[in-house]
């Protein structure tokens, strides 16, 4: 099984400020990482496929990067709006599995 | 617009079953394989099942291996969950998810439901 490890669990930045959230898979997976946004009471969104690919209609601010084992999500200034808990997911083996959330709060 | 809406949670004791289903619209469903994806309460997500497009292809997590089914009704755009023998670490919110490929990795989650509340206690 592959356990992808993100870093930190909990997050609180000021608005317009850069946020960055890491996922470490314990085995190489390529790009088949994929990055989820949460918010409070609601069902996840994709945000980022396949490493860097962002979904259809997600901001620009947000933006993913890395391959093999290290992977980034970047929400470059963050709003009111992306106060959430964002998970990593990978989609190289089965069975799937999902990082443990990293909560992004203002400060 | 992609719609997926699920119903059939509700409170079973430990030991029952449960059927949750989930309604597809906006998308040629055999195209898409489709998931199950849960979420206990205050904690993070977790893959429960998948299954092709054709619905020839079935997966499952280890926890729930030889107590949940998944399944599909083409004629009715809709995929099932049957649960049984269920336990109280089976409660969660089950969310009907849509894969972003027909068949077979790597693929990701790109539409979800609003989800269904299970709850296993006495």
């Amino acid at each position: 099984e592959i356990v992808l490890t993100q870093s930190p669990d909990f997050q609180s930045v000021a608005l317009k400020e850069k946020v960055t959230i890491t996922c470490r898979a314990s085995h190489s997976i390529g790009t088949s990482l994929h990055w989820y946004q949460q918010k409070p009471d609601q069902s996840p969104k994709l945000l980022i496929k396949y490493a860097s690919q962002s979904f259809s209609g997600v901001p620009s601010r947000f933006s993913g990067s890395g391959s093999g084992t290290h992977f980034t999500l970047t929400i470059d200034g963050l709003e009111a709006e992306d106060v959430a808990t964002y998970f990593c997911q990978q989609s190289s083996s089965r069975p799937l599995t999902f990082g443990g959330g990293t909560k992004v709060d203002v400060k | 617009e992609v719609q997926l809406m699920e119903s059939g949670g509700g409170l079973v004791q430990p030991g029952e079953s449960l059927k949750l289903s989930c309604a597809a619209s906006g998308f040629k469903f055999n195209d898409f394989a489709m998931a199950w994806v849960r979420q206990a309460p205050g904690k993070g997500l977790e893959w429960v099942s998948d299954i092709a497009g054709s619905g020839a292809s079935t997966y499952y997590a280890d926890s729930v291996k030889g107590r949940f089914t998944i399944s599909s009704d083409r004629s009715k755009n809709t995929v099932y969950l049957q649960m049984r023998s269920l336990r109280g670490e089976d409660t969660a919110v089950y969310y009907c998810v849509r894969a972003s490929a027909v068949v077979g990795l790597p693929f990701s989650f790109d539409f979800w439901g609003q989800g269904t509340r299970v709850t296993v206690s006495s």
